[in-house]
């Protein structure tokens, strides 16, 4: 069963179109990041989320992302106004044990712009 | 800068074998180091961290890390089919000001095929 559940499993959406990713955790947790994965490229961080603010972000995660957590469970990502090369694998990942860096994934969104 | 790099592979091994992944990084400052298999499609799965050097084994895998050389190896005994993945390896670089513990550099990743 996976630490945490990301909807929708695959998303395909015309440039310019905002698009909502969803992250789901199954039990309580303060830390949260979200990563990409262009096909055949590196898997790359965007943006950690802790107790509810943005801790640290990349210099992908321009002013088209942002992150919430509006009802205190579920965790998005958005992107504002989707461009061709948004389209990737994008992971919601959350911390295994506090004070390391073990993270474990979702199944991840597969984002398609056309 | 590349901060990790790896072979892209493919490595191609006979079932039984042993299949030796390589990883080096450029921050000598690195802390923390994983190993991270990913199977076509699918997300990265934690497999292996190590933080001190020397060798660290679980079941079948054993992750070796050499700080001073800034080298880090994933070696897979009696290797399966089922071993047949993409291993990427990645580093945190959390010594960094303004870096969270979550923040990991991957490598581009290695494919693995175990061939029966």
């Amino acid at each position: 069963e996976p630490e945490v559940t990301q909807t929708p499993s695959h998303q395909v959406t015309q440039m310019g179109q905002e698009v909502i990713l969803r992250c789901v955790p199954i039990s309580n947790h303060l830390y949260f990041y979200w990563y990409r994965q262009i096909l055949g490229q590196k898997v790359e961080f965007l943006v950690s989320f802790y107790n509810n603010e943005i801790s640290e972000k990349s210099e992908i995660f321009d002013d088209q992302f942002s992150v919430e957590r509006p009802d205190g469970s579920n965790f998005t990502l958005k992107i504002r106004s989707t461009k061709l090369e948004d389209s990737a694998m994008y992971f919601c990942a959350r911390q295994h044990v506090a004070n390391t860096g073990e993270l474990f994934f979702g199944e991840g969104s597969r984002l398609t712009v056309l | 800068q590349k901060e990790v790099e790896q072979n892209s592979g493919p490595l191609s091994v006979p079932e039984g074998a042993i299949a030796s992944l390589n990883c080096t990084y450029s921050d000598r400052g690195s802390q923390s180091f994983f190993w991270y298999r990913q199977y076509s499609g699918k997300s990265p799965e934690l497999i292996m961290s190590i933080y001190s050097n020397g060798d660290k084994e679980d079941g079948r895998f054993t992750a070796q890390l050499n700080k001073a050389s800034q080298y880090v190896s994933l070696l897979i005994r009696d290797s399966q089919p089922s071993d047949s993945a993409t291993y990427l390896c990645a580093v945190n670089l959390a010594h960094r000001r303004g870096s969270t513990l979550g923040r990991l550099y991957f490598g581009r990743g290695t494919q693995l095929t175990v061939w029966p």
